[in-house]
């Protein structure tokens, strides 16, 4: 069975640091990686997608992909207030029409 | 991006009784409606994955007579949860694929509460 791990956090981190989330999953086959972000009581929207290994950066947003070590990660920069929200990994072994297996998610606190 | 529309937003019904959730893409074809549902404090778990025009492909452990799903047109998906019990009060969430992008957009989910 596909997994995916997330520390379900609280991570708490100061406005204006960076927050970093972390995911491993279990399938080496996998081969398309996505964060979303969700807000209590609301469906998840799209932060950013990655397919190769090493970095992909989007505005204040770093995913870094690591497939040998089946791990990926998403950095936040100068985090805001408006970054508090659960972050969640998803998985898919081909492209983005095709499964997605979600981590449960880390819960994100950007404090003042 | 895409815009994915559900209705109803939330939903109460009385145990035993049928509830139909409908998915639609507003500005593109979905030619994959994905059905996923959440508990509270849980991550999105897939029910079953719908094609146009074709059957549902149900995850394991999900009652396909039970969730009935239609994908009758590239713009409507419907989920319909028939006998409905307490324990299928959850939030249900839809996403659509399709050209050129692909990528999956989700629905603004249903809260279905069962009384």
């Amino acid at each position: 069975q596909k997994e995916v791990e997330q520390n379900s956090g609280p991570l708490s981190v100061p406005e204006g640091a960076i927050a970093s989330l972390n995911c491993t999953y279990s399938d080496r086959g996998s081969q398309s990686f996505f964060w979303y972000r969700q807000y209590s009581g609301k469906s998840p929207e799209l932060i950013m997608f990655i397919y190769s290994n090493g970095d992909k950066e989007d505005g204040r947003f770093t995913a870094q992909l690591n497939k040998a070590s089946q791990y990926v990660s998403l950095l936040i920069r100068d985090s805001q207030p408006s970054d508090s929200a659960t972050y969640l990994c998803a998985v898919s072994d081909t492209g983005t029409a095709s499964k997605l297996t979600f981590g449960t998610g880390t819960r994100l606190q950007v404090t003042l | 991006g895409a815009v994915v529309s559900q209705h109803p937003s939330w939903v109460i019904c009385k145990s035993g009784t049928s509830v139909k959730i409908e998915c639609r893409s507003l500005d593109f074809q979905a030619t994959t409606m994905f059905w996923y549902r959440q508990f509270p404090k849980q991550s999105l778990m897939l029910m079953a994955t719908s094609n146009e025009g074709s059957k549902a492909t149900y995850e394991q452990g999900v009652e396909k007579d039970k969730f009935l799903i239609n994908h009758a047109s590239l713009t409507l998906s419907t989920l319909t949860v028939t006998s409905a019990h307490p324990e299928d009060s959850s939030f249900y969430i839809c996403s659509a694929s399709g050209p050129p992008s692909y990528e999956q957009y989700f629905g603004p989910g249903t809260r279905l509460t069962v009384t």
